[in-house]
């Protein structure tokens, strides 16, 4: 399957500063990508859809000026978690959307746990 | 929207027993249905997917079957072994590009 990136895997950080993780499509173009939170032994909750060259979809009740995202190219997407505090601590995951064959599906990365103290 | 319910939330199997996991949807329009396997502090890897033109696909230990018509599909595994043993997440999609939406995950233990 394909491959996808995403940097840092982990990352502590004080209260109050941003923090921001990379996510990118390694043997493929993405146009879109989308950006997941889990908690433990929970499901992965959308947040929002990168699309590239456009704004970003956000889910209900996830703050657009908090986390933002940006998506520059077709292997690169970015979220920046803005003004993180501690109930910003989980892991954050993104997927790249392949289109193969005439079909799609999605492929994750790695993901980034981010604990704010 | 879409809606996905999964079943079990926690499941224990011997090993070399099967194990069976259903999730229903409520969109119709709904066609793409894949099932991905999460072990601890990873990612979530695809382990087999399944399209609507078709009512069963399997992969060696794996096999999924859907049932449009009732809008439920289920993932199977047979003669289960320790290394299954992880959360298992059903996923709908129409899969012109949109998103996809997740069910709660099902947690498997095998015990050896």
């Amino acid at each position: 399957g394909a491959v996808v990136s995403q940097h840092p895997s982990r990352v502590i950080c004080k209260s109050g500063t941003s923090v921001k993780i990379e996510c990118r499509s390694l043997d493929f173009q993405a146009t879109t990508m989308f950006w997941y939170r889990q908690f433990p032994k929970q499901s992965l909750m959308l947040m929002a859809t990168s699309n590239e060259g456009s704004k970003a979809t956000y889910e209900q009740g996830v703050e657009k000026d908090k986390f933002l995202i940006n998506h520059a190219s077709l292997t690169l997407s970015t979220l920046t978690v803005t003004s993180a505090h501690p109930e910003d601590s989980s892991f954050y995951i993104c997927s790249a959307r392949q289109l193969a064959g005439g079909f799609e599906t999605q492929y994750f990365g790695p993901g980034t746990r981010l604990l704010v103290l | 929207g879409e809606n996905v319910e999964q079943h079990p939330s926690t499941l224990s199997v011997q090993e070399g027993d099967s194990a069976v996991i259903k999730c229903t949807y409520s969109d119709s329009a709904s066609n793409y249905f894949p099932w991905y396997k999460q072990e601890l502090g990873k990612r979530p890897q695809l382990i087999i997917d399944i399209r609507s033109n078709v009512g069963e696909k399997k992969d060696q230990r794996i096999a999924v079957t859907l049932n449009k018509t009732a809008k439920h599909f289920s993932l199977h595994i047979t003669e289960t072994q320790p290394e299954d043993s992880a959360v298992y997440f059903c996923a709908a999609s129409r899969h012109t590009g949109n998103q996809f939406y997740f069910g709660t995950g099902t947690s498997l233990t095998v015990i050896p």
